[in-house]
């Protein structure tokens, strides 16, 4: 079974700040990690994804993460926002057996990251 | 290349209705997730589905709720006689099955108001 903590549920933030939002996990099997992003009221959009290899991965829109495995993080960092970054940000993970996930991702609560003019 | 889609966007019924909720996976996508999102809180999973099969339906309440992905057509959620607390979020994705890593691709959502 696997858990998500998103450690915080709101980061208020200056425009042209830099942001992380942070996120940690627990599992008793090996994990793959995503970032999700969703706008208000719409669906979820892939940022970014961790499976092996480099732990710092990046996405899209300027996004990267870095996978801590001591440390159970994946924590999700942008050096400078824009208002356009204003929504609700979501961790997940899935299992990984043997080097082929699980279908189901168990997700976080939640950031939901405003940007400030 | 059309993304998922799920329909209708918004639904509303009254306290004993059934609601069905459709999804349309990508083209090329043989698998289906369910999930839920609760007002106030993070998406909950709640079945997966390949064609004509349920894999892991570990999320689903035992109750009310079923769902289906049959050999045509789109995936089906029904929740019948429905109650208050169904009012949620309902978020359909699909993966291709295929590779390491079966990365999700998520529809617009079903937004169910039960009145």
């Amino acid at each position: 079974a696997q858990s998500v903590t998103q450690l915080d549920s709101q980061v208020p933030v200056f425009e042209e700040a830099p942001v992380e939002l942070r996120c940690n996990y627990s599992s008793s099997v090996s994990v793959y990690l995503f970032w999700y992003v969703q706008y208000p009221n719409q669906g979820l959009q892939l940022l970014l994804k961790y499976l092996s290899g480099s732990t710092l991965v990046k996405g899209i829109n300027g996004f990267e993460a870095e996978f801590n495995k001591s440390q159970t993080s994946f924590h999700l960092r942008k050096p400078s926002v824009h208002i356009s970054d204003t929504a609700e940000y979501f961790c997940a993970v899935s299992g990984n057996a043997g080097g082929t996930s699980y279908g189901k991702l168990t997700f976080g609560q939640g950031t939901i990251l405003t940007v400030h003019p | 290349n059309a993304g998922v889609m799920q329909n209708p966007r918004h639904l509303v019924r009254r306290r004993g209705q059934e609601a069905r909720l459709r999804c349309s996976p990508m083209k090329g996508h043989s698998h289906v997730y369910w999930y839920r999102q609760l007002p106030e809180e993070g998406l909950k999973f709640m079945v997966y589905l390949q064609k004509e099969n349920i894999i892991d339906e570990s999320g689903m309440p035992k109750e009310r709720f079923s769902a289906e992905f049959p050999k045509e057509g789109p995936s089906i959620l029904r929740i019948q006689q429905v109650v208050r607390g169904d009012s949620a979020a309902y978020f359909c994705a699909s993966s291709s099955g295929q590779g390491d890593v079966d990365t999700q691709y998520f529809g617009p959502g079903t937004r169910l108001t039960v009145l």
